[in-house]
């Protein structure tokens, strides 16, 4: 049963402090999502890729956050220097083109205090 | 950019009663919908979707309609049961793109 993978699955840290939260996508998908849900946004997409190409991270606050794929098995998220207004839930989702559907990682609970 | 947006935000029934949530969406080229559910704690997963070029998809005790006309579609859940609750997220697509683009959620509660 492939699924997404998610690290880490909780991180608690300080205000200030460098955060990055990894994917690995379902192999053989081209497109890798990252959302983030709060109580009061839902699900807010930051950034995606297709065939490893960002294609649009208009989401993303550029000054602190950043979105990178390495290579087809890792997507990465960073957040320089964090911020308690970054608390949220991320979640990384990947999809085939073909079919539309996503999968969701069980996701990144980060608690910035 | 596609706009959805989806009502309620909240909706309470009892067990064995019907529940519908409503979406509309901007952008007359989106041609799939899909809908994902969230448990508490989980993450989102597709339980059905449908595409523009039919009116109406059933699973069991869901179904999905969609109005191109008036760019709505609907969920609807019959003989509800306590595991139908959770979040409940709409999305649209753009032609070609399967870029979704979500509703805020329904975070539907059903009461034994």
């Amino acid at each position: 049963d492939a699924r997404v993978t998610q690290t880490p699955r909780h991180k608690v840290t300080e205000m200030g402090q460098e955060v990055t939260m990894r994917c690995q996508p379902i192999l053989g998908h081209n497109t890798v999502f990252w959302y983030r849900q709060t109580m009061m946004q839902g699900l807010e997409l930051l950034a995606y890729f297709r065939n490893r190409a960002p294609l649009d991270d208009s989401g993303m606050p550029k000054d602190r956050f950043s979105a990178e794929m390495p290579d087809a098995t890792l997507a990465t998220l960073k957040i320089q220097p964090s911020e308690p207004r970054d608390s949220a839930v991320y979640f990384c989702a990947s999809a085939n083109r073909g079919t539309g559907e996503l999968f969701f990682g069980e996701g990144s609970r980060l608690t910035v205090l | 950019g596609e706009n959805v947006e989806q009502h309620p935000s909240t909706l309470s029934v009892q067990e064995g009663d019907s529940a519908v949530i409503k979406c509309t969406y901007s952008d007359s080229a989106s041609n799939y919908f899909p809908w994902y559910k969230q448990e508490l704690g989980k993450r989102p997963q597709l339980i059905i979707d449908i595409r523009s070029n039919v009116g109406e998809k059933k699973d069991q005790r869901i179904a999905v309609t969609l109005n191109k006309t008036a760019k709505h579609f609907s969920l609807h859940i019959t003989e509800t049961q306590p595991e139908d609750s959770a979040v409940y997220f709409c999305a649209a697509s753009l032609r070609g793109s399967y870029i979704p683009t979500f509703g805020r959620g329904t975070s539907l509660i059903v009461h034994p």
